[in-house]
């Protein structure tokens, strides 16, 4: 099955920095990848989303890249805030394939004031 | 707000006990996904429901089970509870089996004492 994996587990950045997670999976039949962000005790959100047929998406601070070659892709959030700080899950899934969202196991940001 | 609902909001119950947890998904989605999230971890995917049947499973023990009913409401029930199964229990809901983003609810608390 599949298996993503997401680094760093846990990022400081100064306020006003980028930030950049990196995740990878393992299925190369997977083809839609959301990146969730939850704040402490709350539900994850859906804050950005990119499809295999497409290398790059952007909105706003929030960005997100995918090398289907090599089989990873990244969220990149530029002019970080303080709000910005909460644990962020990348995801893979199939879709069209009876899909199966697999989570990465998180990376907590930290936006240093 | 996702426009999933889920109750209770917070639970405490002592070992051996059984609980259910119940989701509404979305109005006009399909498909019912749960997770569980232990403290400080990441979203582990429990089981999917399509329209009334299962279909994909994940980590999900022998002690817990789900359905989904005709009205598209799901219910994991969990059993014989053991101290390890205090988490957080997130249902989410998307449009199709096939996929498009998964939304999740506020999620349901559950203590074991």
């Amino acid at each position: 099955g599949e298996n993503v994996e997401q680094h760093p587990s846990t990022l400081s950045v100064q306020e006003g920095d980028s930030a950049v997670i990196k995740c990878t999976y393992s299925d190369s039949a997977s083809n839609y990848f959301p990146w969730y962000k939850q704040e402490l005790g709350k539900r994850p959100q859906l804050i950005i989303d990119i499809r295999s047929n497409v290398g790059e998406k952007k909105d706003q601070r929030i960005a997100v890249t995918l090398n289907k070659t090599a089989k990873h892709f990244s969220l990149h959030i530029t002019e970080t805030q303080p709000e910005d700080s909460a644990v962020y899950f990348c995801a893979a899934s199939k879709e069209n394939y009876g899909q199966n969202f697999v989570f990465g196991p998180g990376t907590r940001l930290s936006v240093l004031p | 707000d996702s426009g999933v609902t889920q109750t209770p909001k917070h639970l405490i119950t002592a070992t051996g006990q059984r609980v259910t947890l119940r989701c509404s998904p979305r109005s006009g989605d399909l498909s019912v996904y749960w997770y569980q999230q232990s403290l400080d971890q990441g979203l582990q995917f429990l089981i999917q429901y399509y329209n009334g049947e299962e279909r994909a499973k994940g980590n999900i023990l022998e002690r817990f089970s789900a359905q989904q009913f005709p009205d598209l409401h799901s219910e994991l029930n969990l059993s014989s509870l053991e101290l390890g199964d205090s988490a957080l229990y997130f249902c989410a809901s998307s449009e199709t089996v096939e996929g498009n983003t998964i939304y999740f609810g506020e999620g349901s608390w559950l203590t074991v004492v």
